[in-house]
């Protein structure tokens, strides 16, 4: 049981570039949920899914795009890389049913420059 | 909209020096309160979920409680393994559009133990 599982670690991008930061949780979990990091700002939800088929946006959702085809996958599509979208990125994901805590990834550092 | 305010941003202890971290909270309709640690590189590792005021929940040396605007964890007699920054979240009631289990983070406590 890995729990959230996130690819790559650390990504440098120039500006303009596109790439999909991965996810994949195995804890048959229905919630999943993308957060950013900065520097003492605190987490930022940028998107989040209730299941398969369904997302909706965050509090930060310009610039990012994601789907939920399976339970397991959530990933999050950055279009036209920004030096504003450098962050750390978290993957997290949460039962819904009798527990209501996120557990969350190891991160994805990224760099646009 | 929901808030979370931490204080203090950094606190510095030596070993065995007991002390408490804030988390002040507003929400419309509180589903639960949540303590996270968070190690330099790392993920958010969860610790506790609080529900209603007067709860209390405890692990090791830590020690959550939570009144109706704000939960402290104290850290009692504290060791160089306890540094980490600690986060508070709150998530919103049902009846408050909470459905979607939505967190609402505070930016954060950096706790230090000196041996």
């Amino acid at each position: 049981n890995a729990g959230v599982t996130q690819t790559p670690k650390f990504r440098i991008l120039k500006i303009g570039q596109s790439m999909t930061l991965q996810c994949t949780q195995d804890m048959n979990h229905n919630y999943m949920y993308w957060y950013r990091q900065d520097p003492g700002m605190g987490l930022k939800l940028i998107y989040y899914s209730v299941g398969a088929g369904i997302t909706d946006k965050g509090e930060v959702p310009n610039g990012y795009n994601v789907s939920r085809s399976t339970t397991e996958d959530f990933p999050l599509r950055l279009e036209l890389a920004a030096p504003s979208q450098t962050s750390v990125y978290f993957c997290a994901s949460l039962a819904g049913t009798r527990s209501y805590e996120q557990y969350f990834g190891p991160g994805t550092r990224l760099t646009v420059t | 909209e929901d808030q979370v305010t931490q204080s203090p941003e950094a606190l510095r202890l030596q070993e065995g020096e007991s002390s408490s971290l804030n988390c002040s909270y507003t929400v419309s309709g509180l589903r639960g309160l949540f303590w996270y640690r968070q190690d330099p590189g790392k993920g958010p590792e969860f610790l506790f979920t609080l529900y209603s005021a007067g709860e209390e929940k405890e692990k090791e040396r830590l020690k959550a409680t939570l009144t109706k605007k704000e939960s402290f964890l104290h850290i009692t007699a504290p060791k160089p393994e306890d540094s980490a920054t600690y986060l508070c979240a709150v998530q919103a009631g049902r009846n408050s559009g909470g459905s979607n289990y939505k967190l609402t983070f505070g930016k954060g406590t950096l706790l230090t133990v000196n041996p």
